[in-house]
C-alpha cells in the first residue's frame, strides 16, 4: 500500500508557466482534497472532490483548476504561475467528507514561483 | 474565521515532560481532529473526537473536548525526542458550506530535547 502519492516532489517555475501536479490513492477513498501551506498559515484548502465526478472550492482557490480524473487521481493545475503560489502542496484523501473521517496526506509537492 | 487556533505556538520541553497543547474554534462542530507533521512531511492524523465525547486516549496521547468552551487539549506524556513535531488541530463539520472541509489551525511546534 502506497497510500497518497504526489509527484513531483520539487518543482521550480517561471511567472506564467503552467502545470500539473498530480495525487493518486489507492486506499479506495471517495474523498480527495488540495490545501497548501506558507510558513504561519496552517493548511489552507485550495478544492476538494467529495466524490468521483464532483469539485468544489475550498478557501483559496483562485489560480488553480482540478480535475477528478476517476477515484485514485485528483490533479491540480496551475494555468499562469505567480510568485504568490511558491507554497508547498498537499493532497489528501479520505474515506468521506473531511469533516467527519480521517484525512490520509501525501508527502507534498514543493513549489518556487520565480 | 472557522480555523482552530492553537496555542502555545512554540513549546520547548525535556524529554519525560509532559507537553500540553490547546486548540480554540469558534463554529459549531460535529468532530475536532489532531495531526503531526514533522519537518519536511506531509501530516499524520493522531486522534479525532466527536462532539459528544469529552475525552479520548491513544497510547500516550489523551485528548479533551470541552464544547461549551469551544476548546480542546492535546497532552502528550512522558515526551520522547521523537515527538519533536508541529501538531494541528482541525475542526470539521457537515453542515452547510463547510460540508466536506477540515478546518486546520497553525499549529504548535513542539521541541523535545534529549
Amino acid at each position: 500500500n502506497a497510500g497518497v502519492t504526489q509527484t513531483p516532489k520539487f518543482q521550480v517555475l517561471k511567472t506564467g508557466q503552467s502545470m500539473t501536479l498530480q495525487c493518486a490513492q489507492d486506499m479506495n477513498h471517495n474523498s480527495m482534497y488540495w490545501y497548501r501551506q506558507d510558513p504561519g498559515m496552517g493548511l489552507r484548502l485550495i478544492y476538494y472532490s467529495a466524490s468521483e465526478g464532483t469539485t468544489d472550492k475550498g478557501e483559496v482557490p483562485n489560480g488553480y483548476n482540478v480535475s477528478r480524473l476517476n477515484k485514485r487521481e485528483f490533479s491540480l493545475r496551475l494555468e499562469s504561475a505567480a510568485p504568490s503560489q511558491t507554497s508547498v502542496y498537499f493532497c489528501a484523501s479520505s474515506y468521506g467528507t473531511g469533516g467527519t473521517y480521517e484525512q490520509y496526506f501525501g508527502p507534498g509537492t514543493r513549489l518556487t514561483v520565480t | 474565521s472557522q480555523q482552530g487556533e492553537e496555542d502555545p505556538q512554540a513549546l520547548s520541553i525535556q524529554e519525560g515532560e509532559n507537553a500540553t497543547m490547546n486548540c480554540s474554534y469558534k463554529t459549531s462542530i460535529n468532530n475536532l481532529q489532531w495531526y503531526r507533521q514533522n519537518s519536511g512531511r506531509g501530516l499524520v492524523h493522531l486522534i479525532l473526537i466527536r462532539s459528544n465525547e469529552r475525552e479520548k486516549h491513544s497510547g500516550r496521547l489523551r485528548v479533551t473536548l470541552d464544547t461549551s468552551k469551544k476548546s480542546s487539549s492535546l497532552l502528550i506524556t512522558a515526551s520522547r525526542a521523537a515527538d519533536t513535531a508541529s501538531y494541528f488541530c482541525a475542526t470539521g463539520s457537515d453542515r452547510g458550506s463547510t460540508l466536506g472541509r477540515l478546518y486546520f489551525g497553525r499549529g504548535t511546534q513542539l521541541t523535545v530535547w534529549p
